[in-house]
């Protein structure tokens, strides 16, 4: 089944503890992205990336890292997560973009 | 830089009522849009989309249509179901990979 997987789904976290929520696609899409769903703000886009190794900002990058080794993988780092990045994150792949986005299921973030 | 401003919500219509949600767009060139639905407890699906002005996109009996000259994508169905009940997205992009999405509007439909 094609499909976009994150990991975890569901995360309590303390502020400045590293972490990563990993995402795989099975599609080959060399399109990928992260975005941020808060109530009142809609979806944020915080990194995107075309191809392995090429990755570029998106509005919110501020305190996010990611990685692009490999087509299928996009991980999202958080080096030292705060409150303010409590949050619904949702990875997203494509073939090209246009052609609109598989979204993965979600990961509910909590950052005490 | 590119936005899109969509209706406030919730919205609350009785089943097979006329739906329609409006979204205009601010955005250089001519971008792409796209309308994405969120059920509970899932990600975004691609409803539809419009590549360019005056296209219609449609899906599961919803339309909308790229209308250039308003900069609006206004979603539409003649006739929604309960099945329906979601979050609905509208979005835009000039590039593919640069995405801009409104606030959401809920959708809630009632037998």
């Amino acid at each position: 089944e094609a499909q976009v997987t994150q990991n975890p789904r569901y995360l309590i976290t303390v502020t400045g503890k590293k972490l990563t929520v990993t995402c795989s696609q099975n599609m080959n899409h060399e399109y990928m992205s992260w975005y941020r769903q808060d109530p009142g703000l809609g979806l944020r886009q915080i990194y995107y990336s075309m191809n392995v190794e090429v990755t570029d900002k998106g509005d919110v990058p501020e305190g996010y890292k990611v990685s692009r080794k490999e087509k299928r993988n996009f991980p999202l780092i958080l080096e030292s997560p705060s409150p303010n990045q409590t949050s619904l994150y949702f990875c997203a792949s494509s073939l090209t973009g246009f052609y609109g986005y598989t979204f993965g299921s979600g990961t509910r973030l909590t950052v005490v | 830089g590119d936005s899109v401003t969509q209706m406030e919500g919730p919205v609350t219509l009785s089943e097979e009522a006329f739906l329609t949600i409006n979204c205009t767009y601010t955005a250089t060139g001519y971008p792409s849009l796209f309308w994405y639905v969120q059920y509970p407890g899932e990600g975004l699906q691609l409803l539809l989309k419009a590549t360019k002005a005056d296209d219609k996109g449609s899906n599961k009996g919803f339309e909308a249509t790229y209308r250039k000259e308003t900069t609006s994508f206004h979603l539409e169905k003649g006739s929604v179901q309960v099945s329906d009940s979601a979050v609905y997205f509208c979005a835009l992009s000039n590039t593919g990979n640069q995405f801009y999405f409104g606030t959401g509007t809920s959708l809630t439909v009632i037998p």
